[in-house]
């Protein structure tokens, strides 16, 4: 059975105070993983996937890294916009399916 | 422009209504989802379909249906709501794009309610 755990599960930063967020999965052969973000009350918004050990993937201030293990999603100098509930999951071999973590609810504090 | 689109976006109805939950996409996908999400927690899926005509539970036991009859169309139905019910409830596509196949995207939602 696919498991995700994201931690941690809340995260405060003061607006330029970069961090990390950690995505540890157990798969049956990886297909993908994905990050994605979750406004308040509304659909999650997909921001990337990574396929294999190695692969790095950016955008704008977010930077998402992949081991054998797990994921990491870095911020680097966050902004208040960047406030949301963060979102990891994996697909596993002969499956379109998605197994979701609980999430990282990022504050981003000016 | 492509997108996926979930009506109505509030639900508030009382016990023993039934109700159905709209989903439509404009991407061009063939695969279609239904999940469940409650306040703070993961995401669970209820139901999917690969194509038309061709419909499965998910890992989430629910009480809801749904039915492809359309390639766009993926709707939900409750027969008879129960307070249990009450939920948010994502709708997701993904599609047969050789780089995206697996990626999901997601609609607003319906946050459903059941008195």
């Amino acid at each position: 059975e696919d498991q995700v755990t994201q931690s941690p599960e809340a995260l405060r930063l003061q607006e330029g105070e970069s961090s990390s967020l950690n995505c540890s999965y157990t798969v049956s052969g990886l297909r993908g993983l994905f990050w994605y973000r979750q406004d308040p009350g509304k659909g999650p918004e997909f921001l990337f996937t990574l396929y294999s050990a190695g692969e790095e993937k950016e955008k704008e201030r977010l930077k998402a890294t992949l081991t054998k293990k797990e994921s990491f999603l870095h911020i680097t100098a966050p902004k208040p916009e960047d406030s949301a509930t963060y979102l990891c999951a994996v697909s596993g071999a002969g499956s379109y399916q998605l197994t979701f973590g609980k999430g990282t609810k990022l504050s981003v504090i000016p | 422009e492509a997108d996926i689109y979930q009506t109505p976006r509030y639900l508030v109805i009382g016990t023993g209504k039934k109700i159905t939950l709209e989903c439509s996409q404009t991407m061009g996908h063939d695969k279609m989802y239904w999940y469940q999400q409650d306040p703070g927690m993961e995401l669970h899926l209820i139901h999917y379909s690969y194509g038309v005509n061709s419909t499965e539970k998910g890992d989430l036991s629910s009480e809801s249906t749904v039915s492809r009859i359309r390639t766009e169309h993926f709707p939900l139905t409750l027969e008879s709501a129960r307070p249990s019910h009450t939920s948010q409830y994502l709708c997701a596509s993904s599609g047969l794009a050789p780089s995206s196949y697996n990626e999901q995207f997601f609609g607003p939602g319906t946050r459903l309610t059941v008195l």
